[in-house]
């Protein structure tokens, strides 16, 4: 049950694209189109924002989507808002009845 | 509006017990399956158990098997954690979240501070 691997932190500028990574493994990204991304802003709960690897829950923005290739999904915030400077976290199913999640990465909008 | 209201956090000392508790609302709780993820104080995110709608099925991570229990009162629309031998490492803010079987938690409690120390 090890985390998944996140970049630390990532930025950008307002209008532009970035791309966050999470690493896994064959046991858990590479196996299960179960890979899902959630937002969190300081001191509040976290977000659901892209399940089931691609996956737009209602009323989150279509500025964000999500991707996988092999062991490594992708989520993506295209035309970044200031807004859209959070913590991100991935999570994978992991086989066995378990879960792991990323260990985060913080998004600057400069 | 789905509303899940975690309470029971506090300050235990190593090797005390403690018990949360999930209000939820909103949902037909019976219907979900529930989970409880927590948050050590600057750190990630960490799944911590799983149950069944019914309660016939439980999961845990590795840490905290034979230690945690996860349980459930449909009648109450609640859940529940009762944390036993608390570590040190058992301190962050608990939250309780609605699980979409078999992949994703799609509402969150705004999470309850579990702090372990002497």
């Amino acid at each position: 049950q090890s985390a998944l691997t996140q970049p630390a932190s990532v930025s950008g500028s307002p209008g532009q694209s970035i791309t966050i990574s999470c690493t896994g493994t064959s046991s858990d990204v590479g196996t299960y189109n179960l890979v899902s991304w959630y937002q969190q802003h300081p001191g509040k709960a976290p977000k659901l924002m892209i399940y089931e690897v691609s996956k737009r829950p209602s009323g989150v923005s279509n500025r964000f989507s999500g991707s996988k290739s092999g062991n490594t999904a992708s989520l993506t915030i295209s035309g970044l808002q200031a807004e859209d400077e959070a913590d991100y976290y991935c999570c994978s199913y992991a086989g066995r009845t378990t879960w792991v999640f990323g260990g985060g990465t913080k998004l600057t909008v400069l | 509006e789905v509303q899940l209201v975690e309470s029971g956090g506090g300050l235990v000392q190593p090797g005390g017990s403690l018990r949360l508790s999930c209000a939820a609302s909103g949902i037909t709780f019976s219907s979900h399956w529930m989970s409880w993820v927590r948050q050590a104080p600057g750190k990630g995110l960490e799944w911590v158990a799983n149950i069944k709608q019914d309660g016939s099925e439980k999961y845990y991570v590795d840490s905290v098997k034979g230690r945690f229990t996860i349980s459930r009162d449909n009648a109450k629309n609640s859940l529940y954690l009762q944390m036993n031998s608390l570590r040190a490492e058992d301190t962050a803010v608990y939250y309780c979240a609605r699980f979409v079987a078999p992949g994703y938690f799609d509402y969150w409690g705004q999470g309850t501070l579990v702090t372990v120390s002497s």
